[in-house]
């Protein structure tokens, strides 16, 4: 199984801050990464998919980077509507795995 | 609109069976993969399985196999999971997802509300 590992597990930042969260795989995925973020007792909404294309209404601080092993995701300009969790996973292989998460909190 | 929604999630004893649906509306049921993904109580997501548009293949998760399995009914644009021998680790949040499939690559991009399953004595 290949295995997501993200970094940070948490942060805080402040509104306005630029964020960037890292996922790295334990293999080679190509660009098979697709980025989510989730609010408390709400469902995941899909942010970015093939690593850097930007869902359909999703806000353009959003953007996401990489290839192969490494890839982030990056907030701009972080809005109070950002603090929530954010979880990357990859469709290269069966099973499809999720990394750990990270939740972004304000400072 | 998208919507999907789930129902079927309770208190169940270990050893037992429950079955989750999904009720599909606003868009063309048929002509997409789902999936199951699960979420235990403070932790992160995990795929549990998936189905094609025809409910001719099936994909499960390792912990899984065996013991649950998925399966649809195109015509009445709802998807299940039938879970037995359940364990205190499927104690999660359960999601029914649309799998969206562009090449190898597949995403969710709709996802459900999540019913609750809560295995326990």
């Amino acid at each position: 199984d290949i295995q997501m590992t993200q970094s940070p597990s948490s942060l805080s930042a402040s509104v306005g801050d630029r964020v960037t969260i890292t996922c790295r795989a334990s293999q080679s995925i190509s660009s098979y990464l697709n980025w989510y973020q989730q609010k408390p007792g709400k469902a995941p909404k899909l942010l970015i998919y093939a690593a850097s294309s930007l869902q359909s209404g999703v806000p353009s601080r959003f953007s996401g980077s990489g290839s192969g092993t490494d890839f982030t995701l990056s907030i701009s300009s972080l809005q109070p509507e950002d603090f929530a969790t954010y979880y990357c996973q990859q469709s290269d292989n069966t099973p499809l795995t999720f990394g750990g998460g990270t939740k972004v909190e304000i400072k | 609109e998208v919507q999907l929604v789930e129902s079927g999630g309770g208190l169940v004893q270990p050893g037992g069976s429950l079955r989750l649906s999904c009720a599909a509306s606003g868009f063309t049921f048929s002509s997409y993969w789902m999936s199951w993904v699960r979420q235990a109580p403070g932790k992160g997501l995990e795929w549990v399985a998936d189905i094609k548009e025809d409910g001719s293949e099936k994909y499960y998760v390792d912990s899984v196999k065996g013991r649950f399995t998925i399966s649809r009914d195109n015509a009445k644009s709802s998807l299940y999971l039938q879970m037995n021998s359940l364990r205190a680790e499927d104690t999660a949040v359960y999601y029914c997802a649309r799998d969206h499939i562009d090449g190898v690559e597949t995403r969710f991009d709709y996802w459900g509300q999540g019913t609750l399953v809560t295995v326990s004595s």
